[in-house]
């Protein structure tokens, strides 16, 4: 079946310390692969997506992935975290053709203490 | 820059209420959806929409329908609100290419007394 799973429901780092949010999908071919943020009370945001090519992208506000076919993941990373960061994050998988829904993890909440 | 607006921020309803949410793009994206939001649950997907009168079920239709009369506008409709109909709901559209990418509305949240 395909799914996807983000194992850290909570996570609090430190402002100005390094984050790492793991993502990993179950499915059956190379999916599109997304990142989300939703602020409190918002909609969500997309911070950055995967369709090919390079492993690694950048996405907005500073974040970027990387695409690990071998390990079925797609962990989002932030070199230095502000205190604005703190959100909700989703990631989310896509099967490649048209018209399809996406299907999304159960999302990680990043605190940020001072 | 694409815009997808819903029609509340908040509502407050009673059990046995009919209940409209509306949702609008202005990108004339084909695809339309409905997703409910609830804490350790993410996003389930309730309804989308592949075209105008066109609608599939999601992972979760039971006590919804849904609504596409014209592109820009796609609503979700409660027939008989209740309880556990409480919850965050949000619209998206997707991106006319083939890279699945969706846009969000802000969300309504939705509370049925």
């Amino acid at each position: 079946a395909q799914s996807v799973t983000q194992p850290d429901i909570h996570i609090t780092v430190s402002e100005g310390a390094s984050l790492e949010l793991r993502c990993n999908y179950s499915y059956g071919a190379t999916p599109y692969l997304f990142w989300y943020v939703q602020s409190p009370g918002q909609g969500l945001q997309l911070l950055l997506k995967y369709f090919s090519g390079d492993t690694l992208v950048q996405g907005i506000k500073g974040f970027e992935a990387e695409f690990k076919r071998s390990q079925s993941s797609f962990n989002l990373r932030k070199p230095s975290v502000h205190w604005s960061d703190a959100a909700e994050y989703f990631c989310a998988v896509g099967p490649n053709q048209a018209g399809t829904a996406l299907i999304f993890g159960k999302g990680t909440t990043l605190s940020v203490s001072s | 820059d694409v815009k997808v607006t819903q029609s509340s921020r908040y509502l407050v309803k009673r059990t046995g209420e009919k209940v409209f949410l509306e949702c609008v793009q202005d990108m004339d994206h084909e695809n339309m959806f409905w997703y409910r939001q609830d804490p350790g649950l993410g996003l389930r997907l309730i309804y989308f929409s592949y075209d105008v009168k066109m609608k599939e079920k999601g992972d979760i239709p039971e006590g919804y329908s849904v609504s596409r009369e014209k592109k820009e506008r796609f609503s979700l409709i409660l027939e008989s609100a209740s309880t556990n109909q409480t919850s965050m709901y949000l619209c998206a559209s997707r991106t006319p290419d083939n890279y699945n990418e969706q846009f969000f509305g802000p969300g309504t949240r939705l509370t049925v007394l």
